[in-house]
């Protein structure tokens, strides 16, 4: 079983669209981390969360962290092509050590 | 920029043989780590290192073993490849314990295929 579960899995949409996908667990953690990656590259570091109930913004993102530290969310609006890509939350057990990753949502934005 | 380069970005192995994978970062960070990847089942930590010749087991390290002996090179060995190690693996770096919550420095992958 996974100890953070992604959904959707998959997303498909049309450019200027707006969605949200989601991080959840069981358990509480230190921190959330949300990546990005890209076909034949490797994850690439969008932001990190550390506090219950925070939020934070990149350009069109938008990350929360939940207030019992068990879930995230990112929202993209109007997305474009370029969001194309697999995107990973990654959450510490143990401040920063190491992370554990879900299994990603894999979002496709038509043009 | 943080460059964490992995040897090779397609590799193909006969079941049985004895398969290297080789990762450089030019950061000098302290920790260094490999994941494989599959479909669904995201990113699995195999092994990782905190420093020059120490290794500690990941989530999934049964048919693999590792060798660090300079800080910027981590090297991951599959014994006797076997046709479930077909995978894409990915290295990654970041900065000690002490800067907490730094982000993992990937490499773009080896996709290895054993046949």
């Amino acid at each position: 079983t996974q100890l953070l579960e992604q959904s959707p899995q998959f997303l498909s949409i049309q450019e200027g669209e707006n969605l949200t996908v989601y991080c959840n667990s069981s358990s509480v953690f230190s921190s959330l981390q949300w990546y990005r990656q890209e076909p034949g590259e490797g994850p690439v570091l969008l932001v990190t969360v550390v506090t219950g109930g925070e939020v934070k913004k990149l350009k069109r993102l938008t990350f929360q962290f939940g207030d019992a530290r068990k879930d995230s969310s990112l929202h993209i609006t109007a997305a474009q092509p370029g969001d194309t890509g697999l995107y990973l939350c990654a959450a510490s057990v143990n401040y920063g050590q190491n992370f554990v990753f879900g299994p990603g949502t894999r979002l496709s934005v038509l043009p | 920029d943080v460059k964490v380069t992995q040897s090779s970005r397609y590799l193909v192995k006969r079941t049985g043989e004895k398969v290297f994978l080789e990762c450089v970062q030019d950061m000098d960070h302290e920790n260094m780590f490999w994941y494989r990847q599959d479909p669904g089942l995201g990113l699995r930590l195999i092994y990782f290192s905190y420093d020059v010749k120490m290794k500690e087991k990941g989530d999934i390290p049964e048919g693999y073993s590792v060798s660090r002996e300079k800080k910027e090179r981590f090297s991951l060995i599959l014994e006797s490849a076997s046709t479930n190690q077909t995978s894409m693996y990915l290295c990654a770096s970041s900065p000690p314990l002490s800067f907490r919550d730094q982000p993992q420095h990937f490499g773009d992958g080896t996709r290895l295929s054993i046949l």
